[in-house]
């Protein structure tokens, strides 16, 4: 079985540049989670979603993170402008409605 | 709201000696409590869980965890460590009422030394 996969694995940018990360779960898991993980400390999360909806962004900086699953499959995590304070790696996870989620290897980004 | 402790960021052992890494969490609800390791530059791995039944949960690679309510602990054991196992361990806590998202701990770096 396929795991999570995620792409880029890494990403160096510019302040005040966008980004986009993909994220593609376990065939079949009907949540799927980012999580935002800064040097030093345990994941964060940052927005989940049942199939195509939202489930919780409660912690999502709207202001420039945005995240889709418009196909209730693969997912798309944008930056945008990217903040010195946002260099972290974010990692992806899916479930299939239990409790264990599966983690995918993640996006190191550094923002110069 | 939930939370979770790790008490010690980093946590040094000689290769064949006991492992303990300590969690303690904060849940207004019945909590399951799961044992993450994150080795650089990969994603995490799940060691063991606790959701219901057994309070001394069994892992991968003979770790194990026991969950215990009246000290709001789930520290994880193994009784001999090897060189491979140096990583970042991370605890984290859920429940039905928070929709299943996970709350981690901030983690312990163990270090395992010939």
């Amino acid at each position: 079985e396929a795991g999570v996969a995620q792409s880029p694995r890494y990403k160096i940018i510019e302040k005040r540049q966008s980004v986009a990360f993909w994220c593609n779960p376990i065939s079949g898991h009907a949540t799927l989670y980012w999580y935002q993980q800064i040097l030093g400390q345990g994941p964060k999360l940052l927005i989940q979603f049942q199939n195509n909806g939202v489930v919780d962004d409660s912690q999502l900086p709207k202001d420039r993170f945005s995240a889709e699953r418009l196909k209730g499959v693969d997912s798309t995590l944008k930056i945008q402008p990217a903040k010195l304070e946002d260099s972290a790696v974010y990692l992806c996870a899916s479930s299939l409605g239990s409790d264990t989620q599966y983690f995918g290897p993640g996006t190191r980004l550094t923002v110069l | 709201a939930q939370s979770v402790t790790q008490l010690g960021s980093h946590v040094s052992v000689s290769e064949g000696a006991l492992v303990l890494l300590r969690c303690n969490y904060s849940s207004s609800v019945p909590p399951y409590l799961f044992w993450y390791v994150q080795y650089p530059n990969q994603g995490l791995q799940l060691l063991l869980k606790y959701t219901t039944g057994a309070t001394l949960v069994k892992g991968i690679n003979g770790f194990e965890a026991e969950f215990k309510k009246s000290e709001t602990s789930f520290h994880l054991t193994k009784p001999s460590a090897h060189m491979s196992e140096a990583a970042e361990y991370l605890c984290a806590v859920t429940s039905d009422e928070s929709a299943r998202q996970l709350t981690f701990g901030s983690g312990t770096q163990l270090t395992v030394l010939p």
